[in-house]
């Protein structure tokens, strides 16, 4: 079956500039992850959606940084005014449930991710 | 703050060997641990999840421990084949489950020569 998706693979903008970022999970996974991963660094946490709970937005950077996910399904990551320091990449991921319903049903599964380069 | 650290950052083995792959994490308070693996310019792949309540997971070659108490956990690779060659990705989901986000060590970059 169809696995995550997101698009653009590749994302050149300038400075200042907004950018959006899109997901498309698992259909029928109810939870969505966002994670991005620096040169050199590892993969840091940045919001998650459970089903219509409010997101955890615990691990956004900055308030330039916002996320949405319309109908339970597809997520849209936005950065506005970017900075160099965004340039990374950008992955998503997505499970059955987050809480705890046993194994296999939290098992994250990731898309190939965005690569954006801030000039 | 729960941090976890993967060692070596980097390990080279011929093509047969057995190898291991060590992760640790500060906080023993975890819900899973699960590996992935990372090949260039793509997505995770997830291998193996191990509840807190257990003690192993295996999956073909691959067969991955967890001591929660020492915050330890290891991935064996038995008999490595060129297509190993990736960097490995160990993370813990912290707490009693109702946090859903992952916790990453920065990898292990595992290459298998023929």
């Amino acid at each position: 079956g169809a696995g995550v998706s997101q698009s653009p693979s590749n994302k050149v903008t300038e400075k200042g500039k907004d950018v959006e970022l899109r997901c498309d999970p698992i259909s029928g996974h109810t939870a969505l992850y966002w994670y991005r991963q620096s040169l050199g660094q590892g993969l840091e946490f940045l919001i998650y959606f459970q089903g219509n709970s409010a997101p955890d937005k615990s691990g956004l950077p900055s308030d330039r940084f916002s996320a949405e996910r319309t109908g339970g399904s597809v997520s849209t990551l936005t950065i506005q005014r970017t900075q160099q320091e965004d340039s990374a990449v950008y992955l998503c991921a997505s499970s059955l449930m987050s809480v705890a319903g046993g194994p296999g049903l939290d098992t994250q599964y990731f898309g190939p991710g965005t690569r954006l380069t801030v000039l | 703050k729960q941090e976890v650290t993967q060692i070596p950052a980097a390990l080279s083995v011929p093509e047969g060997e057995n190898l291991v792959l060590n992760c640790s994490f500060t906080d023993s308070a975890i819900y899973n641990l699960q590996w992935f693996r990372q090949d260039p310019g793509k997505g995770l792949t997830s291998l193996l999840l191990i509840q807190s309540s257990q003690r192993e997971q295996t999956s073909g070659r691959l067969n991955a421990s967890l001591d929660k108490s020492s915050g330890r956990s290891t991935l064996y690779i038995a008999a490595s084949q060129p297509g190993d060659s990736a960097t490995y990705l160990c993370a813990v989901r912290p707490g009693g489950g109702s946090q859903g986000n992952l916790i990453f060590g920065k990898g292990t970059k595992l290459s298998v020569k023929p």
